[in-house]
């Protein structure tokens, strides 16, 4: 089946550091490939998406590029805030077994610090 | 109005208890989801609405009843639950079930069992 493995957190930076957060996937045929971002006592909010191989999703100055040679869709910000500090997850959209299934990594915790 | 609301967004009860959980979504979307999201685990599909129609349920247990009365309303009612179904409880919603579209998330009811 469709899994997503991304790095374990927590992923402690000072303000203004470049983030990476890691996100592999395994998938059978063309998944979709989002980012979604979870505020403390929020749902998800959906952060980025690319549909296709070579496709960059950016917003809010993180960006994502889906690379299907790798199997990956790293997130990165140039400069963090404190306000970033969230939990990020990876997520595809694949077929899987039949069914039309939203699968997601269990989350990365980004903590920035002033 | 946000797009995706849920109430209660904490509930406390107890083994023999039943309870229900609300989700209206405002977004004008067909297809609506509830997750299950437990400390350090990857969120859990557990059922999947299109058109008012059930179309996924993951191995739910039957204590955990979903209803879809309408495009905009799903519900999730509860009975005779498990200590371990403590967890946050995630309603979204989509338009069409197809794999590029993002699904949006309400922000979750906090369910503990006592």
């Amino acid at each position: 089946g469709n899994s997503v493995t991304q790095m374990e957190g927590p992923v402690t930076l000072s303000e203004e550091a470049f983030l990476t957060i890691n996100c592999t996937y395994t998938a059978t045929g063309y998944p979709s490939l989002f980012w979604y971002v979870q505020y403390p006592g929020e749902g998800l909010q959906l952060l980025l998406k690319a549909t296709k191989a070579d496709d960059k999703g950016s917003n809010k100055g993180f960006e994502a590029t889906y690379r299907k040679e790798t199997t990956s869709f790293h997130l990165e910000k140039g400069s963090v805030q404190v306000s970033d500090s969230a939990v990020y997850f990876c997520a595809l959209s694949a077929l899987d077994t039949g069914r039309r299934a939203l699968t997601f990594g269990s989350g990365t915790r980004l903590q920035v610090q002033p | 109005e946000t797009g995706v609301t849920q109430t209660p967004r904490h509930l406390v009860m107890g083994m023999t208890n039943k309870k229900s959980l609300k989700c209206e979504q405002h977004l004008g979307h067909n297809a609506m989801y509830w997750y299950k999201q437990s400390a350090k685990k990857p969120l859990e599909l557990m059922f999947v609405y299109s058109l008012e129609e059930r179309v996924e349920n993951n191995s739910v247990p039957s204590r955990f009843s979903p209803e879809c009365p309408n495009s905009s309303h799903l519900f999730l009612h509860l009975h005779t639950l498990q200590p371990e179904d403590s967890a946050l409880y995630l309603c979204a919603s989509s338009q069409g079930t197809g794999l590029n579209q993002p699904q949006h998330f309400g922000d979750g009811t906090r369910l503990s069992i006592l």
